[in-house]
C-alpha cells in the first residue's frame, strides 16, 4: 500500500540534545513537508522540499535542520537550539498544493 | 490580520444535528480549498478539496467556497459521533506555495 511513514510514534529527548525524526513515502511524490502542531496553535511549516537535494525554511526553521537526498525521505532533525521542541512533528508529501497533502501518523516529541 | 482565520470551537453538538464549520481569508490568490479531518493523535486525512468558488457535496458532507466575501464552509448532516474530530481548513494559490492552515475546530458529537 502507498503512504507516508513516520518514526517513531513517540521519542523522549534529554536536555542539549539532537534527535533526528523519520519521514518516508512511497507515494512517488515530488514534494514534501514538515509541520510542528501545539496545542491551539495549528499547524506551523517547519521546512519544505520540492525537489531533491533543494528545501526551503517555514515560518518556524530555526532550531531545524533537513536534508533531502532521496525523493523518498525527508528526514527532520531537532536540534539542542530548540528550546521548546515539546510538539507533535507531522510530516505530509504531495505532488503539489493544490492537489492536497498526505500526511504521515505523526510523532510526538517530549523533552525530559 | 491572519492569512486564514478559523473559531477554535470547541463546538459540541447532538447526534443528528446539522454542523457547520466556518474559515474566512485574506489572501485573494487562494484558488483551491480543503477541509482535513483530524482524529486525536493522528496525521490529518484529506475530506473535502474544492476548486475556486462553489459547492461540492460528498455523503453528509457539502463544502462551499465564496471567493467574494473570502469564505468557505463545511456542513455536517446527520452528525455522527464518529464525527468528533478536530476540523482544519487549508487553502492554496496556483503554483508551489505551501498550504496554509486555519489552527482547527474542534467538534464533539453527543450520542
Amino acid at each position: 500500500d502507498g503512504g507516508i511513514t513516520q518514526s517513531p510514534k513517540y521519542l523522549f529527548r534529554k536536555e542539549g540534545q539532537n534527535v533526528t525524526l523519520s519521514c518516508e513515502q512511497n507515494l512517488n511524490h515530488d514534494a514534501m513537508y514538515w509541520y510542528r502542531q501545539d496545542p491551539g496553535q495549528g499547524l506551523r511549516l517547519i521546512y519544505y522540499s520540492q525537489i531533491v537535494n533543494d528545501f526551503q525554511k517555514g515560518d518556524i526553521a530555526e532550531g531545524y535542520s533537513v536534508s533531502r537526498e532521496k525523493k523518498e525521505s525527508f528526514p527532520l532533525t531537532v536540534t539542542s537550539a530548540q528550546k521548546n521542541p515539546t510538539a507533535f512533528y507531522l510530516c505530509a508529501s504531495s505532488t503539489g498544493p493544490s492537489y492536497g497533502y498526505t500526511f504521515g501518523s505523526g510523532t510526538r516529541l517530549t523533552v525530559v | 490580520q491572519k492569512e486564514v482565520e478559523q473559531d477554535p470551537g470547541p463546538l459540541s453538538v447532538p447526534e443528528g444535528a446539522i454542523v457547520s464549520l466556518n474559515c474566512t481569508y485574506s489572501n485573494s490568490a487562494f484558488q483551491y480549498f480543503m477541509w482535513y479531518r483530524q482524529y486525536s493523535r493522528k496525521g490529518p486525512e484529506l475530506l473535502m478539496y474544492t476548486y475556486s468558488s462553489g459547492n461540492k457535496e460528498d455523503g453528509r458532507f457539502t463544502a462551499q467556497v465564496d471567493k467574494s466575501s473570502k469564505y468557505i464552509s463545511l456542513f455536517i448532516r446527520d452528525s455522527q459521533p464518529s464525527d468528533s474530530a478536530t476540523y482544519l481548513c487549508a487553502m492554496s494559490s496556483a503554483g508551489n506555495t505551501p498550504l496554509v492552515f486555519g489552527k482547527g475546530t474542534r467538534l464533539s458529537v453527543i450520542a
